[in-house]
């Protein structure tokens, strides 16, 4: 069974810290793997996509790192900012043409305090 | 530049009546699908429709029944609401299945089932 899974599952950090979040994954075979990012109350939003290929990939302040031998995914945040905080949700697409395709980890609950 | 809009935005249910979830995008994209995300879970697909005038079932069917009502329109439906279906419930939108362009989310319907 595809599975995907986040830690930690919450973290507190300072506002102007950098953080780390984990995604690992079972999912075969693989497509690509995104990161979304999930404000309170709204629905989550792409913040990057990895394929198989790529090992990094930056948009502004995250930075997205995919190790395809050992199934696992970072996002790192620099110089966080209190509308860092969010849920991040990894997503795990694996290859093929039918619509269920896309494995959700349980997200990582971040909150940026001043 | 609306993207995808769902109604109601929040909803409480007593056991055993019935309601339709709206989901409309305006972004001419083939694929529509509604999850549900419970607290500590990952979001989950219900159902989803690949194509205007197709249907298919995803992880967690039981309990719901989706239209396809044209490209643009999606509904879920709760026959006969039960309390395992308190849950906040997203429908999304994908332009080739998600694999490469991801999804588009509505903000959600928080569901309250007494």
């Amino acid at each position: 069974k595809n599975q995907v899974e986040q830690s930690p599952q919450s973290l507190i950090i300072l506002e102007g810290k950098n953080c780390t979040l984990q995604c690992n994954y079972t999912v075969s075979p693989f497509s690509n793997l995104r990161w979304y990012k999930q404000d309170t109350g709204r629905g989550p939003v792409s913040l990057t996509i990895m394929t198989f290929s790529e090992n990094t990939k930056s948009n502004g302040r995250y930075t997205a790192t995919l190790d395809a031998d050992t199934k696992q995914s970072s996002l790192h945040i620099t110089a966080s900012q209190l509308s860092d905080s969010a849920s991040y949700i990894c997503v795990v697409s694996a290859a093929g043409n039918a619509g269920n395709m896309l494995t959700f980890g349980g997200g990582t609950r971040l909150m940026v305090k001043p | 530049n609306a993207g995808v809009t769902q109604t109601p935005k929040f909803q409480v249910l007593k056991t055993g009546q019935s309601m339709t979830l709206q989901c409309a995008q305006d972004m001419n994209h083939n694929s529509m699908y509604w999850y549900r995300q419970d607290p500590g879970m990952g979001l989950r697909l219900i159902y989803y429709s690949a194509s205007e005038g197709t249907t298919d079932k995803g992880e967690v069917p039981n309990g719901y029944n989706v239209s396809r009502l044209n490209k643009r329109e999606f509904s879920l439906r709760l026959e006969s609401a039960a309390p395992s279906q308190t849950s906040v419930y997203f429908c999304a939108s994908s332009e080739d299945g998600a694999r490469v362009y991801g999804y588009t989310f509505g903000s959600g319907t928080r569901l309250t089932v007494v």
